[in-house]
């Protein structure tokens, strides 16, 4: 079975300043990892996504998460947050073999401050 | 591309009636659609899988004679919540990708808000 730790379930920070939104996974398979972000009533957008090559992933506004194998790790960071990126976050794992199924963390409630 | 409609965004009903909800993929087939429930502040349960022109298959813990799913079409699934109580209340959200290939993101519909009074 896949499980998802978000330890973070709040994590306030002010504008302009870096943050860095944990994950960890735990998993008997190889997997693909993302990262989803959800604004209020809203679904879910994909944020960026891990599948091979690269263990440094990018997405368009900014943020970035690195593959850690040997720590399973996904964590997700941003070097200088505005006030939109405020929003909750999820991690998300899916695996390469087996039951097709995603299976997300907890999330984390990022809130810029201004 | 790749848009997934949910519909309808919230609903309110009375303990003992069913709602239906729908999701649609709007411009790609879908074989497969997922369904979430969210609790506040809470992360995304999933719920069941929805094969198109198969039977759902459930979690465990989620009673599939109550949240009955049809995947009639590559197009269109349907969770429809029975005789459904205060308990039910919550943020149901579907999701599907356009490629079957395990790596694909998924893309969510809005989510649907219901409220059992």
């Amino acid at each position: 079975a896949q499980s998802v730790t978000q330890l973070d379930s709040q994590v306030p920070v002010f504008e302009e300043a870096p943050v860095e939104l944990r994950c960890n996974y735990s998993s008997s398979v190889s997997v693909y990892l993302f990262w989803y972000v959800q604004y209020p009533n809203q679904g879910l957008q994909l944020l960026l996504k891990y599948l091979s090559g690269s263990t440094l992933v990018e997405s368009i506004n900014g943020f970035e998460a690195e593959f850690n194998k040997s720590q399973t790790s996904f964590h997700l960071r941003k070097p200088s947050v505005h006030i939109s990126d405020t929003a909750e976050y999820f991690c998300a794992v899916s695996t390469t073999s087996g039951t097709y199924k995603y299976i997300f963390g907890t999330g984390t409630r990022l809130k810029v401050l201004a | 591309g790749a848009v997934v409609s949910q519909h309808p965004s919230w609903v309110i009903c009375k303990s003992g009636t069913s709602v239906k909800i729908e999701c649609r993929s709007l411009d790609f087939q879908a074989t497969t659609m997922f369904w979430y429930r969210q609790f506040p502040k809470q992360s995304l349960m999933l719920m069941a899988t929805s094969n198109e022109g198969s039977k759902a298959t459930y979690e465990q813990g989620v009673e599939k004679d109550k949240f009955l799913i049809n995947h009639a079409s590559l197009t269109l699934s349907t969770l429809t919540v029975t005789s459904a109580h205060p308990e039910d209340s919550s943020f149901y959200i579907c999701s599907a990708s356009p490629r079957t290939a395990r790596g694909s993101p998924l893309h969510f519909g809005n989510g649907t808000r219901l409220t059992v009074t």
